[in-house]
């Protein structure tokens, strides 16, 4: 498949521990935020989303924090399985444009 | 990738020559981009539109042109390929609010 980064931060977890993966994003005026998971050889994947005017979003298995003060995202991923190996980015929304701009990413490994 | 495809999926192409990508989307969704996405640079917008025959640039658009005829495909043209474009590129869609949803991507490789 597509390598999506030669050096992209990495982070091996145990099968069945929980995994956290953070992310910085550059506007303060920004107040939609996504990730995606991208696996090796497919595109992007939507995986949850939060606005800013909440500071935790849970899904299945998966929760979006957000802390405004210091421009701080993070994706919580519960009992880890093997398929969730990936490389998984943040976005956040460019104010006034319906556009998004996406962080570099970071390649989680589950270690079985 | 459910609504939306690109083709071709793999293309191998010559420094000089044009080719045209295609995404089409089932979803009636309003908003359509095309990103790149190379090592060390993530996914970069090249072109978004957000109508029938409404295209505006992205930041890195230069060598790369867009049509939206009808709502359901968007095009992007390298009007005269280069190595430097040699990339995976990425259709996306997106609807009133923010999200977006990605194509399964085409492996472009310029000689």
């Amino acid at each position: 498949g597509e390598s999506v980064g030669l050096h992209l931060p990495t982070l091996s977890v145990q099968e069945g521990d929980n995994s956290i993966i953070n992310c910085a994003y550059s506007n303060s005026a920004s107040d939609y935020f996504i990730w995606y998971k991208q696996e090796s050889g497919k595109g992007p994947q939507f995986i949850i989303d939060i606005r800013s005017n909440m500071d935790k979003r849970q899904g299945q298995r998966v929760t979006v924090l957000l802390n405004k003060t210091v421009k701080h995202l993070s994706l919580q991923i519960a009992a880890t399985q093997p398929g969730d190996s990936a490389v998984y980015f943040c976005a956040e929304n460019m104010p006034g444009a319906q556009k998004l701009v996406f962080g570099q990413g970071t390649r989680l490994t589950i270690n079985p | 990738d459910a609504g939306i495809t690109q083709s071709p999926r793999h293309k191998v192409t010559e420094t000089g020559t044009p080719v045209t990508l295609r995404c089409h989307q089932t979803e009636n969704h309003r908003y359509m981009y095309w990103y790149r996405q190379d090592p060390g640079h993530g996914l970069r917008l090249i072109h978004y539109s957000y109508g029938v025959k409404d295209t505006d640039k992205g930041e890195v658009s230069d060598g790369y042109s867009v049509s939206r005829s009808k709502t359901e495909d968007f095009l992007l043209t390298l009007e005269s390929a280069t190595s430097s474009q040699t990339s995976v590129y990425f259709c996306a869609i997106g609807g009133i609010s923010y999200e977006q949803y990605f194509g399964p991507g085409t492996r472009l490789t310029v000689t």
